[in-house]
């Protein structure tokens, strides 16, 4: 079955960085778009990136463009996104999602928590 | 960017009543490019509906999608214990994807 696992999730300061890993498996990794959504507490989902199989088409949104990075290594099934200077606003659950349309699949979410 | 508004807010229902659910875009979303997701809490969001009105895998058919253009509906027929729930709209027609605010289904 497919499953998406988050890690690398925690307490970070602001203008901090933290790196998120999601492994995916129960499906062929190399062939699916893969995002990463974001929610913050009692709000709706933002879409935050999305990578092609390929990585080489990104979307990023222009809330973290310039400070978040997709990245992919389809040889370790695993989907990452480096956070650098992480802003309070920044403080959400970040989801790993198979495709850029309407996932179906979803990890359980790793928290970030952005404070002083 | 396509702004998604839900409404209302929340919905106070009983058991066995229907549900009706609004989301208006500020923008016309092209190809009926709308899903619905409902979301319990602790989990992440679960696709309900894509295509405005077409049910994803193992979705029950008391939960329709109907609409075009800015004005999208999701309705349930007969509401279930287990579809006590927030849900969620969201465009797929354009970049950014972007999600409506929510509305909450709670138990009257």
């Amino acid at each position: 079955q497919v499953q998406l696992v988050e890690s690398g999730g925690g307490l970070v300061k602001p203008g901090g960085s933290l790196r998120l890993s999601c492994a995916a498996s129960g499906f062929s990794f190399s062939d699916h778009y893969m995002s990463w959504i974001r929610q913050a507490p009692g709000k709706g989902p933002e879409w935050v990136s999305y990578i092609s199989s390929s990585g080489t088409s990104i979307y990023t949104a222009d809330s973290v463009k310039g400070r978040f990075t997709i990245s992919r290594d389809n040889a370790k099934n695993s989907l990452y996104l480096q956070m650098n200077n992480l802003r309070a606003e920044d403080t959400a659950v970040y989801y790993c999602a198979r495709g850029q349309q309407t996932p179906v699949y979803w990890g359980q979410g790793a928290l970030v928590t952005v404070s002083s | 960017e396509i702004v998604l508004t839900q409404s209302p807010g929340t919905l106070s229902l009983s058991p066995g009543e229907r549900a009706t659910l609004s989301c208006r875009a500020s923008q016309s979303v092209s190809s009926s490019y709308l899903a619905w997701y409902q979301q319990k809490p602790g989990q992440a969001p679960r696709l309900l509906i894509y295509g405005a009105s077409t049910r994803a895998t193992g979705i029950p058919d008391r939960f329709s999608g109907s609409g075009s253009g800015t004005d999208f509906t999701l309705t349930i027929s007969r509401l279930e214990p287990e579809d006590f729930a927030v849900y969620y709209c969201q465009q797929y027609g354009s970049s950014p994807r972007t999600f409506g605010q929510g509305t909450k289904v709670e138990i009257k």
